[in-house]
């Protein structure tokens, strides 16, 4: 039971240049998100999506594009990437997002550095 | 969202229990309480989570108070590996999505 997968686990980037940090999830959720954690904070929630073909920003979503073609895949892309981007990205997934009572699993996180 | 209020840190003995308190005073009757932890900058890991009775499962305790305005997480027997950073998050719909809003958390350090 694979849970939610992210790959690649470290990455590093120069500024301006663009890429995809790719999240799978094995579980039929519907609901899977992307959150952003910088060096002592908490998570940031960057985009999320209620299900395939439904996408909606969340607290800090510049800089940052994504799609949900399936149920499994919700890749999130770095369009020119920037210094300040330079964090730990977590995706994370739950069955309806509509239902507070519905525990969120998280992916093992990829590092991110800008340079 | 209701906000949390966390002690930045806190130490236990091994093989005591650990007790981990959190305020959220401002919680409001269809919000819940949730408790992740997260090691080494690893991915969050969900504890538990309750709305109004207290709940057990196979890692810990949550105690929630009749007004609901305080809860505490209950690690029974803590080990070493229980170091971590504990988060205590109130989460309800909100803003027509359900997102989990993290603090600073409280620092757990468990010593022999």
């Amino acid at each position: 039971n694979a849970g939610v997968t992210q790959t690649p686990k470290f990455q590093v980037l120069k500024t301006g240049q663009s890429m995809t940090l790719q999240c799978a999830q094995d579980m039929n959720h519907e609901y899977m998100s992307w959150y952003r954690q910088d060096p002592g904070m908490g998570l940031r929630l960057i985009h999320y999506s209620v299900g395939a073909g439904i996408t909606d920003q969340g607290e800090v979503p510049n800089g940052y594009n994504v799609s949900r073609s399936t149920t499994e895949d919700f890749p999130l892309r770095l369009l020119s990437a920037a210094p300040s981007q330079t964090s730990v990205y977590f995706c994370a997934s739950s069955y309806d997002g509509d239902r507070a009572g519905n525990t969120i699993y998280f992916g093992e996180g990829s590092w991110l550095t800008v340079v | 969202d209701a906000k949390t209020t966390q002690p930045p840190s806190m130490d236990c003995a091994e093989g005591r229990a650990a007790n981990l308190p959190c305020n959220h005073s401002t919680i409001s009757g269809n919000e819940y309480v949730y408790w992740y932890r997260q090691i080494h900058s690893q991915g969050p890991q969900y504890i538990i989570h309750g709305l109004k009775n207290n709940e057990t499962n196979e890692m810990a305790s949550l105690i929630i108070t009749e007004d609901r305005k305080s809860s505490t997480l209950i690690l029974p027997h803590a080990t070493l590996r229980d170091t971590a950073v504990y988060y205590c998050i109130v989460r309800g719909f909100s803003g027509g999505y359900n997102k989990l809003i993290f603090g600073a958390g409280t620092r757990l350090a468990v010593h022999p």
